[in-house]
Order: C-alpha cells, then sequence, then structure tokens
C-alpha cells in the first residue's frame, strides 16, 4: 500500500523574531548532540553541537539548550531570516560502540515571512 | 576545501537491478557514513566506515552493502532493488567516528520504477 509520510512540525514566524525548536531525544546514554539544517535539494548541513556534559552552547545567532533530566535538546534561532527558513533535524549519538551513527529526529519545517 | 562529494546525483533503475553509489569524503576524513532518507521514515543509519572497516550496521537487509578504500572514498551498494528503495541515500564524513561533526554530502537521489 502506500506509505503515509512522516507528518512534521512546523513553525512559522516573522522575519526578525526568535524561534525555537524543539527536540526530544530517546537514548539516555546518547552523549553527543547535533543540530543540521536541510534546504530543499541538499543534504544537512551542521549548525551547533553540544556534549552531554553541557547544558547550553552558543554559536552565531544560535544557542543549544540541553535537559537530560526530561532528555529534551532545543535550538534557539536569534533574529530569525528568510535563509532560516528549511527543515531542523536534531541528532543524538551515544558514543562507545555506536561507531559513527546518529540517530535523527522526524525534523521540524522552520518558515520565516518576510 | 572541498566537502564530500557523492555521484551520481540521480539515477533511476528497474526493480531487480542492483546499483552502486560512491561517496569521497572531505580530505582527512576517516569515517564515512551513509544515511536512508524517505518521507516515511525520515533519516535512517545504513551503516559506518573506518580505515576501511565496517563498524557499525543499521537495521537494514543484506541487499544493502558498502565498502571503504584505502583513500577513505566509499561506495554503497543495493542489490535487487525494489520499489521500496526509493530514497536519497546521504554519505557523511567526520575526522573520527564518535562525537565529532559530520559533514553530509547533496545525497543521491535514486527512483526505483
Amino acid at each position: 500500500g502506500e506509505s503515509v509520510g512522516l507528518h512534521l512540525p512546523t513553525l512559522s514566524v516573522q522575519e526578525g523574531d526568535n524561534s525555537i525548536i524543539n527536540c526530544a531525544y530517546s537514548n539516555s546514554a546518547s552523549d553527543y548532540f547535533i543540530w543540521y539544517k536541510q534546504e530543499s535539494g541538499k543534504g544537512p548541513q551542521f549548525i551547533i553541537d553540544i556534549r552531554s556534559n553541557m547544558d547550553k552552547r552558543q554559536g552565531q545567532r544560535v544557542t543549544v539548550l540541553l535537559n537530560k533530566t526530561v532528555k529534551h535538546l532545543s535550538l534557539q534561532i536569534a533574529a530569525t531570516q528568510p535563509g532560516d527558513s528549511a527543515v531542523y533535524f536534531c541528532a543524538e549519538n551515544a558514543g562507545g560502540t555506536s561507531y559513527g551513527k546518529l540517530t535523527f529526529g522526524q525534523g521540524t519545517i522552520l518558515t520565516v515571512h518576510p | 576545501k572541498a566537502g564530500v562529494t557523492q555521484t551520481p546525483r540521480y539515477l533511476i533503475k528497474t526493480r531487480g537491478q542492483q546499483v552502486t553509489l560512491s561517496c569521497s569524503p572531505i580530505s582527512g576524513h576517516r569515517s564515512v557514513s551513509w544515511y536512508q532518507q524517505t518521507p516515511g521514515q525520515g533519516l535512517q543509519f545504513l551503516f559506518e566506515y573506518f580505515s576501511e572497516t565496517q563498524r557499525n550496521k543499521g537495521n537494514f537487509p543484506g541487499r544493502f552493502s558498502g565498502r571503504q578504500f584505502s583513500n577513505s572514498r566509499s561506495e554503497m551498494n543495493v542489490s535487487t532493488l525494489e520499489l521500496g528503495d526509493s530514497a536519497l541515500y546521504l554519505c557523511a564524513s567526520s575526522v573520527r567516528t564518535v562525537n565529532t561533526e559530520a559533514f553530509f554530502g547533496q545525497g543521491t537521489r535514486l527512483t526505483v520504477v
């Protein structure tokens, strides 16, 4: 039969607003987390990462927050621009023998209106 | 420096055929991972190679295989193609296997008819 696609969460914001994209991860043993941005027709692009011994990390216009107690990750984008419109994925790596394996969330579609 | 290069960008194959996809990692990167991306399942890990050795494998049937060469370039092969294998196949490279940034190529869009 016909496969049903993932229904991705969507976030729609106005240019200049701050955006917050959330992600719940599954493996409490995960010790490394990454946010990726994927534009149409392109591969995922690295945005920012954080290790499990941290709870916050800042980059240029982006901040990642990690709450290990509730297994929650968020990406904050300041002064969102139309060029930020894309699908955003969180990914986790459990380290140890999980060599090179990233487990991805379902993604969130961010649309920025001028 | 050059990014991750995947070839070809697009492929159309018939059910039952086999296909080989190629990935050239960023210079100096020794870890190459492969992912399948579909609307129904999202991004799923296929396997990872480091120094020509497969270190980890995802939950895919044995029709999916791969290898890595001494120059870190990698290929993945899918035999006896099924309609459900239609997907974007992504390759990612990193310096080492864990806790490092993984950089993705643009992918190979495979359509099975």
